[in-house]
């Protein structure tokens, strides 16, 4: 079955400095991979994804996740924080089959300190 | 609308009575999703809609849970004999299905449901 697991319940981290976000899959065949946010009292947003391609994805609001198949990982990044990206993170992975069924991890918040 | 709406926002409720919770998806999308999210919990993925039939019903925790789609459009969600451990936020989710905007789903603001 398919899987990512989400390792930090928080992370905090200053204004200005670089910040990552940690996401492991578990999968059979292709990994379809996904960033969502949740800003406070919102629903959530879709961020980036992976499909197929080159391992650096861009996305919204200056976000980047790098897929990595040896590591199964696929990290969230952004060079430098701002306070406004406070909030929480959710990875998900397309389920088998031909739907857009999501699984998602646990979710990680997101501290910006100014 | 432009986006995914649902209704009520917030509902407060009493050990085992009923509650309907209703979505309206962004017009035109095919597919329908039905999530809850506890706290500490993350995402729990319920139900999934293609038009009116739901080829995935595995995550309805009971059958005191169930959920229908009409008109390929509006769904509701019904919680019947509700008890403390439903108490969490539901958010609904749509999208195209189709391949170049595949896993985009976009969600609602969620219904926040209260058992006291």
């Amino acid at each position: 079955a398919q899987s990512v697991a989400q390792p930090e319940d928080q992370v905090n981290v200053a204004e200005g400095n670089p910040l990552t976000v940690k996401c492991t899959y578990s999968v059979s065949g292709n990994p379809y991979l996904f960033w969502y946010v949740q800003y406070p009292n919102r629903g959530l947003q879709f961020l980036l994804k992976y499909i197929t391609g080159d391992n650096l994805v861009k996305g919204s609001y200056g976000f980047e996740a790098e897929f990595n198949k040896s590591q199964t990982s696929f990290h969230l990044k952004k060079p430098s924080a701002l306070v406004s990206d406070s909030a929480l993170y959710f990875c998900a992975v397309r389920d088998e089959g031909n739907t857009d069924k999501l699984i998602f991890g646990t979710g990680t918040r997101l501290q910006v300190f100014p | 609308g432009a986006g995914v709406s649902q209704s009520p926002s917030n509902k407060v409720t009493e050990k085992g009575k009923d509650v309907e919770l209703r979505c309206d998806p962004i017009s035109g999308h095919t597919a329908l999703y039905w999530y809850r999210q506890s706290l500490g919990q993350g995402l729990e993925f319920l139900i999934y809609f293609q038009g009116n039939s739901a080829p995935d019903k595995s995550g309805l925790p009971s059958d005191r849970f169930s959920a229908e789609r009409t008109g390929g459009s509006v769904s509701t969600l019904t919680i019947q004999r509700t008890q403390q451990e439903d108490s969490a936020v539901y958010l609904c989710a749509s999208s195209l299905v189709s391949g170049v905007n595949t896993g985009e789903l976009f969600f609602g603001e969620g219904s926040r449901l209260t058992v006291l």
